[in-house]
């Protein structure tokens, strides 16, 4: 099956900075590519997604990369704030499927 | 519009025993799909129901199991508990027919089992 790794595990970063997150995944099959945000004690919260027909995708401050070829994706979080923190996870599922594989996630801490 | 509402919220179980969770999707949403979250294995897929109908499996053991109702409530449940099986269990809810939303799945708060 599908397998994502996920790197750094715990990123430190002072507010105003941005943080970027990578992903790696295994099956060339798989077409969609989704992050979420995690914060205690709450389900993962989707924050944005990417599909393989699209290289780059942004919203506000976030943006999603896409490297079909190397079979990465990244999240970057520009402008960071204390409320950033959280822990974000990638995954990757294959065509219409519904079964998400996920990374092991990465801590985002954001300094004030 | 309301989000994935999952019952109960905590449950603590003994070893052995059987346990029953509870998932309603958002309105409209006809897939639910269930996952199980540790702080070793991270988040794991169980299972997927459609229209009432398991879709698709994750590599669980039988003592997992689940079922879809007709207005889409799904309910799984985990038989002869182990110590092992304490978790966050979480359940996503998606459109999931063909289309550009059908892939995006939002999540419930999830129910934390605890099993002494």
């Amino acid at each position: 099956g599908e397998n994502v790794e996920q790197h750094p595990s715990t990123l430190s970063v002072q507010e105003g900075d941005s943080a970027v997150i990578k992903c790696t995944y295994s099956d060339s099959a798989s077409n969609y590519f989704p992050w979420y945000k995690q914060e205690l004690g709450k389900g993962p919260q989707l924050i944005i997604d990417i599909r393989s027909n699209v290289g780059e995708k942004k919203d506000q401050r976030i943006a999603v990369t896409l490297n079909k070829t190397a079979k990465h994706f990244s999240l970057h979080i520009t402008e960071t704030q204390p409320e950033d923190s959280a822990v974000y996870f990638c995954a990757a599922s294959i065509n219409e499927n519904n079964r998400l594989a996920f990374g092991k996630g990465n801590q985002v801490v954001v300094i004030p | 519009k309301a989000g994935v509402t999952q019952t109960p919220r905590y449950l603590i179980k003994t070893r052995g025993q059987q346990v029953t969770l509870s998932c309603s999707p958002i309105s409209g949403h006809r897939s639910v799909s269930w996952y199980q979250q540790t702080p070793g294995q991270g988040l794991q897929f169980l299972f997927e129901y459609f229209s009432e109908t398991q879709r698709n499996k994750g590599n669980f053991p039988g003592r997992f199991s689940g079922r879809q109702f007709s207005n889409s409530r799904s309910e799984m449940n985990v038989s002869t508990l182990e110590l092992g099986d304490s978790a966050l269990y979480l359940c996503a809810s998606s459109l999931g027919r063909s289309g550009r939303a059908s892939y995006e799945q939002y999540f419930g708060p999830g129910t934390r089992l605890t099993v002494t």
